[in-house]
């Protein structure tokens, strides 16, 4: 069984604040990771990707992966209220098949 | 940028009617996916394809049938729609760096 797992939240934080957002995934064989965010009533929209260990910093946005404990996040720094969304993670396991989580609604208080 | 178009932003049918879902990409990709998203649920793949004329079950196919004639073109087609067949659609397209996804079509089936 293919899985993919996230804390649905919702999780608040204040304006300004780090937001933390967690994925933990079945596959061990999985190279390929994914963050993206929905607007109500929009379709999803990547903002990150990261194939390798560590943190990959975009911007406001860090993606953090660790293979060994099959563990990716999604930090946002300063958060702001247009960052209130859903985040979804996304994990490449069959071929160019991805594997996606429940989401995490996130909601940034001003 | 990939432009994925999805033909109807929101349809209203009634039961047992055939629907047509359309969706095109325009960068030349070979994958394309269909999910549907429910709350609670998350996203749920229904069919890809990798290549023209070539199509693939995903997770939840029952009821569902797709169609990939041209490269840009991948339809999905709800045989004889059904109340429990109410959700919003999503096509992707890919290469390698995560997917590009449709704005969707909210269906509503009566």
């Amino acid at each position: 069984q293919k899985e993919v797992e996230q804390n649905s939240g919702p999780l608040s934080v204040p304006e300004g604040a780090i937001a933390s957002l967690n994925c933990t995934y079945s596959d061990r064989g999985s190279q390929s990771f994914f963050w993206y965010r929905q607007y109500s009533g929009k379709s999803p929209e990547l903002i990150m990707s990261i194939y390798s260990n560590g943190d990959k910093e975009d911007g406001r946005f860090t993606a953090q992966l660790n293979k060994a404990s099959q563990y990716v996040s999604l930090l946002i720094r300063d958060s702001q209220p247009s960052d209130s969304a859903t985040y979804l993670c996304a994990v490449n396991m069959i071929g160019n098949q991805f594997y996606f989580g429940t989401g995490t609604s996130l909601t940034v208080i001003p | 940028d990939v432009k994925v178009t999805q033909s109807s932003r929101y349809l209203v049918k009634r039961t047992g009617e055939k629907v047509f879902l359309e969706c095109v990409q325009d960068m030349d990709h070979e994958n394309m996916f269909w999910y549907r998203q429910d709350p609670g649920l998350g996203l749920r793949l229904i069919y890809f394809s990798y290549d023209v004329k070539m199509k693939e079950k995903g997770d939840i196919p029952e009821g569902y049938s797709v169609s990939r004639e041209k490269k840009e073109r991948f339809s999905l087609i709800l045989e004889s729609a059904s109340t429990n067949q109410t959700s919003m659609y999503l096509c992707a397209s890919s290469f390698t760096d995560g997917y590009t996804f449709g704005s969707g079509t909210r269906l509503t089936v009566v």
